[in-house]
């Protein structure tokens, strides 16, 4: 089954503590981006990659960390994480450039800094 | 003036009506539009795409695009308490890497 796996579901950590959530997918795509859900601001890009090894800013960047080592996996690293990080994160993928095919969704991480 | 603009809501819409959602986008050269679904907890999920001016429909939905107008909206006809959730308009801004999304519209159907 065409996936994108993302983990964990939900996480509650404390601030300054680094914290990696994972993503990955089975699609073989190239473009994979990282997206966070704030009520009544939507979904707003954080981090958006290519294909291996190249990664770019999206909207929000800052306090935000990515790689892209391999193709399948696109992981989201917070090395030190502020409560104003606390949102809905959702990792996506598709096959070719992002605006001309559709965006495949992980299930998300509620993530909560105190 | 925001790139993708929605109305929040919530729009409340009887069982069996028509439901419309509106989207405006500021870039005139965009070229590829999207909506999304989104049940409350869930991830979205892609439900039309239109890339040309006029009509595109499938099944319950109808996507509408005019480009002069730098409008686009959906349609959901025979309005079912499944169709209860958030739809995000999505827009491929052109020259841009990215897809921007609206804010969203909370949809709510009353039995």
């Amino acid at each position: 089954e065409a996936q994108v796996t993302q983990n964990p579901r939900y996480l509650i950590t404390v601030t300054g503590k680094k914290l990696t959530v994972t993503c990955s997918q089975n699609m073989n795509h190239e473009y994979m981006s990282w997206y966070r859900q704030d009520p009544g601001l939507g979904l707003r890009q954080i981090y958006y990659s290519m294909n291996v090894e190249v990664t770019d800013k999206g909207d929000v960047p800052e306090g935000y960390k990515v790689s892209r080592k391999e193709k399948r996996n696109f992981p989201l690293i917070l090395e030190s994480p502020s409560p104003n990080q606390t949102s809905l994160y959702f990792c996506a993928s598709s096959g070719q450039a992002f605006g001309s095919e559709k965006l495949f969704f992980g299930s998300g991480t509620q993530l909560s800094v105190l | 003036q925001k790139e993708v603009e929605q109305n929040s809501g919530p729009l409340s819409v009887p069982e069996g009506a028509i439901a419309s959602l509106n989207c405006t986008y500021s870039d005139r050269g965009s070229q590829s539009f999207f909506w999304y679904r989104q049940y409350s907890g869930k991830s979205p999920e892609l439900i039309m795409s239109i890339y040309s001016n006029g009509d595109k429909e499938d099944g319950r939905f109808t996507a509408q695009l005019n480009k002069a107008s730098q409008y686009v909206s959906l349609l959901i006809r025979d309005s079912q308490p499944s169709d209860s959730a958030t739809y995000l308009c999505a827009v491929n801004l052109r020259g841009a890497q990215k897809l921007v999304f609206g804010q969203g519209t909370r949809l709510t159907i009353n039995p």
